[in-house]
């Protein structure tokens, strides 16, 4: 079965220093990989997505993520955090349907929250 | 453009009393519709989802039932809660076909069970 892990918690970083948080996938055919964002008490929003091609996704507010096949990973990055960043992210895999069929559900990790030193 | 509202914000209810969570899309015809719950440190558990009117699909078994009564209305309900339904209830939708698209997410309901 589908499934993804975020080994990381709780990550702090000091401000405009660089991220990395880790994503690992458990998928048999090509994923379909996603990075959501949550502030406190709000919804997901996205801010990247893997379908396929180019292994280095760019996405919103300077956030990128490498897909490695081989490490099975969608590891997020920024190079230069700003205080705004602090907040709990969510990498997530579809899932395709028991039997086959259209992919439409989203398996999310257990998240990483992020804190932000000044 | 599409929009999606989820009602209540936030919710307190007895052990016992019950449920009734709503969520309506805009701007779009026969979407994917999805219920997730959010707990403490246990990141995002699909609980229903919906892909027609009347089309309801389980993901776990619980004390939660689901409905779809129009194209573009979600009810997330329970006849009795339970404290361990607590968290943070998030619909979301999804554009129909075939392949996995974007998933795009409501505010969220937080319902507390005393």
């Amino acid at each position: 079965a589908q499934s993804v892990t975020q080994p990381d918690i709780h990550i702090t970083v000091s401000e405009g220093a660089s991220l990395e948080l880790r994503c690992n996938y458990s998928y048999g055919a090509t994923p379909y990989l996603f990075w959501y964002v949550q502030s406190p008490g709000q919804g997901l929003q996205l801010l990247l997505k893997y379908f396929s091609g180019d292994t280095l996704v760019q996405g919103i507010k300077g956030f990128e993520a490498e897909f490695k096949r081989s490490q099975s990973s969608f590891n997020l990055r920024k190079p230069s955090v700003h205080w705004s960043d602090a907040a709990e992210y969510f990498c997530a895999v579809a899932r395709l349907p028991l039997g086959g069929g259209a992919t439409n559900k989203l398996i999310f990790g257990t998240g990483t929250l992020l804190a932000v030193q000044p | 453009s599409q929009t999606i509202h989820q009602w209540p914000a936030t919710l307190v209810q007895p052990v016992g009393s019950p449920l009734s969570l709503e969520c309506t899309v805009e701007g779009t015809s026969n979407p994917n519709l999805y219920w997730y719950r959010q707990a403490a440190g246990r990141g995002l558990q699909l609980l229903f989802y919906s892909v027609g009117i009347g089309q309801i699909s389980s993901e776990v078994p619980q004390n939660l039932s689901a409905s779809r009564p129009q194209d573009r209305q979600f009810i997330l309900s329970s006849k009795k809660l339970l404290l361990s339904d607590s968290g943070f209830y998030l619909c979301a939708w999804m554009a129909p076909g075939q392949g996995f698209q974007e998933l795009f997410f409501g505010e969220g309901s937080r319902l507390t069970v005393l």
